[in-house]
């Protein structure tokens, strides 16, 4: 069994650039959500797709989207990048058992650490 | 606003003793509260879920406790080991599809030999 696996591990852009990133999630997970991680706080929750279809969305502007594919791989792509987009970006991924909600944690990537200069 | 408060300061203790964090949470009812570990630039590990319904869990050397009246967790590792250092994180869940994670700062433990 697999885990997580996010690329690219570290990315420099410019600002008014346009970025992807990429997560394959676990085996026989339908379920991917994104985080984005400032250093020294708490992920953000920036939204999850469950089944190919947006699921939640945090407060992020529009310019943050993102896709899930059929294989429940995903991507997030962030537009016009500012400075304030620097940080780590997190994939999780989850399969809530049918009938009784979450019954295991998340499983998350290692991340994608962002730089924008 | 909702909010969740975790013990801003590190925690230093002696190899073998029993580390307890602390994780309370405002404007908010969780159906699930999860405790994830940390380390430096790497993405959060799973450690233990605790539902709503319930009062405590325990894995291994870890136990977890959930008071929905005091808005309380408390996150227990016994016979703490130095590869037990990192940053432990506590994170809430409501119910419903839309399973976003709200997460707390964390709280940094160093475990000395």
């Amino acid at each position: 069994e697999t885990g997580v696996t996010q690329s690219p591990t570290h990315l420099i852009k410019t600002r008014g650039q346009q970025v992807t990133l990429r997560c394959s999630s676990q085996s026989g997970h339908n379920t991917v959500s994104w985080y984005q991680q400032a250093l020294g706080q708490g992920p953000q929750f920036i939204f999850q797709y469950y089944r190919e279809e947006e699921n939640g969305r945090g407060n992020f502007p529009p310019r943050f989207s993102g896709l899930q594919f059929p294989n429940y791989s995903s991507e997030l792509n962030v537009n016009a990048l500012e400075l304030d987009d620097s940080a780590l970006y997190l994939c999780a991924s989850s399969y809530p058992t049918p009938g009784q909600g979450l019954t295991y944690g998340y499983t998350f990537g290692s991340g994608t650490r962002l730089t924008v200069v | 606003s909702q909010k969740i408060e975790q013990n801003s300061e590190a925690l230093n203790i002696q190899e073998g003793k029993t580390a307890t964090l602390t994780c309370n949470y405002t404007n908010y009812s969780p159906a699930y509260l999860q405790w994830y570990r940390q380390d430096p630039g790497r993405g959060p590990v799973f450690l233990l879920l605790i539902r709503e319904n319930e009062k405590e869990k325990r894995k291994e050397r870890l136990k977890v406790t959930f008071d929905t009246t005091l808005k309380q967790s408390l996150f227990h590792i016994t016979a703490s080991q130095p590869a037990d250092s990192a940053t432990y994180l506590c994170a809430l869940a409501s119910a419903g599809n839309n399973r976003k994670l709200i997460w707390g700062l964390g709280t940094s433990l160093a475990v000395n030999p």
